[in-house]
């Protein structure tokens, strides 16, 4: 079956280092391919999306890019801040003969220190 | 204001008392999904609803039961919890259409079965 596999956390960050949460996927369609972000204390929410391959999101600084061939998604920010401090999910959507199913990651918590 | 809205937010019970979580959007979503998050396991999908009086189970869906007899309302009951059902629970709901599935997420039911 589906399924998705991204790196276990805590990752810990000073401000303004470099990012890369590494997430991979099995599927038996063509999946469309998310990051969720869930701040303390609340739901999920979405930070981007791509729907095919070679395909970009992007958000708040953060990217990812479907690459079909090594079947990832990993997710990348530039410079972290301390506001990211979050635990941030790979989740794929498959549709299948009567609807969809969504399948998430475990989630990586990610630490930014001041 | 959009959202997904779910109640309660916090609920203690004891083993075999019956319990109904509700789940409302005003979205006019025709998707809506149960999942439970546990640590470690991130997310995993316990039933969806592709419309009215269509559902479907999901990873999980032993030990819960859900109906979908209007739009914006997908409550999710568990007939006789055990301890083993002790999480956090969330309530989504998206557009049903190709690479429409991002999923808004209400704000969580934290469940404990004594």
């Amino acid at each position: 079956g589906d399924s998705v596999t991204q790196m276990e956390g805590p990752v810990t960050l000073s401000e303004e280092a470099f990012l890369t949460i590494n997430c991979t996927y099995t599927a038996t369609g063509y999946p469309s391919l998310f990051w969720y972000v869930q701040y303390p204390g609340e739901g999920l929410q979405l930070l981007l999306k791509a729907t095919k391959a070679d395909d970009k999101g992007s958000n708040k600084g953060f990217e990812a890019t479907y690459r079909k061939e090594t079947t990832s998604f990993h997710l990348e920010k530039g410079s972290v801040q301390v506001s990211d401090s979050a635990v941030y999910f790979c989740a794929l959507s498959d549709r299948g003969t009567g609807g969809f199913k969504t399948i998430f990651g475990a989630g990586t918590r990610l630490f930014v220190k001041a | 204001e959009a959202q997904v809205t779910q109640n309660p937010r916090y609920l203690i019970t004891v083993t075999g008392k019956k319990l109904t979580v509700t789940c409302s959007q005003n979205m006019n979503h025709e998707y809506m999904s149960w999942y439970r998050q546990d640590p470690g396991l991130g997310l995993r999908q316990i039933y969806y609803s592709m419309n009215v009086e269509v559902t479907d189970k999901g990873d999980v869906p032993e030990g819960y039961k859900v109906s979908r007899k209007e739009k914006r309302n997908f409550p999710l009951i568990l007939e006789s919890p055990s301890p083993n059902q002790t999480s956090l629970y969330f309530c989504a709901s998206s557009y049903y259409g190709t690479h429409q599935e991002t999923q808004y997420f209400g704000p969580g039911t934290r469940l404990l079965v004594l």
